[in-house]
């Protein structure tokens, strides 16, 4: 969808090496999430935010920070990359109403760490 | 705590038939939203169906439609006329409608295979 993309698209990285995940999105939602994909899990929260500034965590969220200093931009980083974090990481964003409005996904980050 | 479960990690389906996707959900809460996404090859998560707890008429859309039981918590989505570009991972996926986070909650995922 054209009002959300994630950088990079694909990245490989060092075990050890801290990596940045980048959410930029143009609808100015107030909510912003980050989900990894793995097979047999789905899609599962790491951490999301409901303002500048405010974030809370999701259900995996150990090894991961988030920050959130514009509306527009929300940021994943793996402080120390593991084996165990390579993952497809999805952003996706929903303008917080109590509607049925579907989230809206950035296309995803293929991680691999080595 | 609400769960997502999605008890067939693969299905197949031959052209032009109809395939039934299962879902099933626990909650204690009386209002809230189940949707269902489906991801191609692209990865690319695509909202297919969308259905509103109280609402009792099952949403569709097009060639989808759902079968919703609120008692028995079971959301399964038919495909007609199966096409091959519905070839993909399918998603159920779970939303309070008064959390205030308006997290959701996936299932594992079913693979459907459409065979020509």
């Amino acid at each position: 969808d054209a009002g959300i993309t994630q950088s990079p698209r694909h990245k490989v990285t060092e075990t050890g090496t801290p990596v940045t995940l980048r959410c930029h999105q143009t609808e100015n939602h107030r909510y912003m999430y980050w989900y990894r994909q793995d097979p047999g899990h789905g899609l599962r929260l790491i951490h999301y935010s409901y303002g500048v500034k405010d974030t809370d965590k999701g259900e995996v969220s150990d090894g991961y920070s988030v920050s959130r200093s514009k509306t527009e931009d929300f940021l994943l980083t793996l402080e120390s990359a593991t084996s165990s974090q390579t993952s497809v990481y999805f952003c996706a964003i929903t303008p917080g109403s109590l509607d049925s409005y579907g989230y809206t996904f950035g296309s995803g980050t293929r991680l691999t760490v080595v | 705590a609400q769960t997502v479960t999605q008890s067939q990690p693969e299905m197949s389906v031959q052209e032009a038939e109809t395939v039934t996707l299962s879902c099933t959900y626990d909650t204690s809460e009386s209002d809230y939203y189940l949707f269902w996404y489906k991801q191609p090859p692209s990865r690319q998560m695509i909202l297919v169906i969308r259905q509103e707890a109280y609402k009792q008429q099952n949403a569709t859309e097009n060639r989808f439609s759902v079968n919703f039981q609120k008692a028995a918590k079971s959301f399964s989505l038919k495909i007609s006329d199966s096409q091959l570009g519905d070839a993909a991972m399918y998603f159920c996926a779970y939303r309070s409608k008064f959390s205030g986070t308006y997290k959701y909650i996936f299932g594992t995922g079913t693979r459907l295979k459409v065979l020509a």
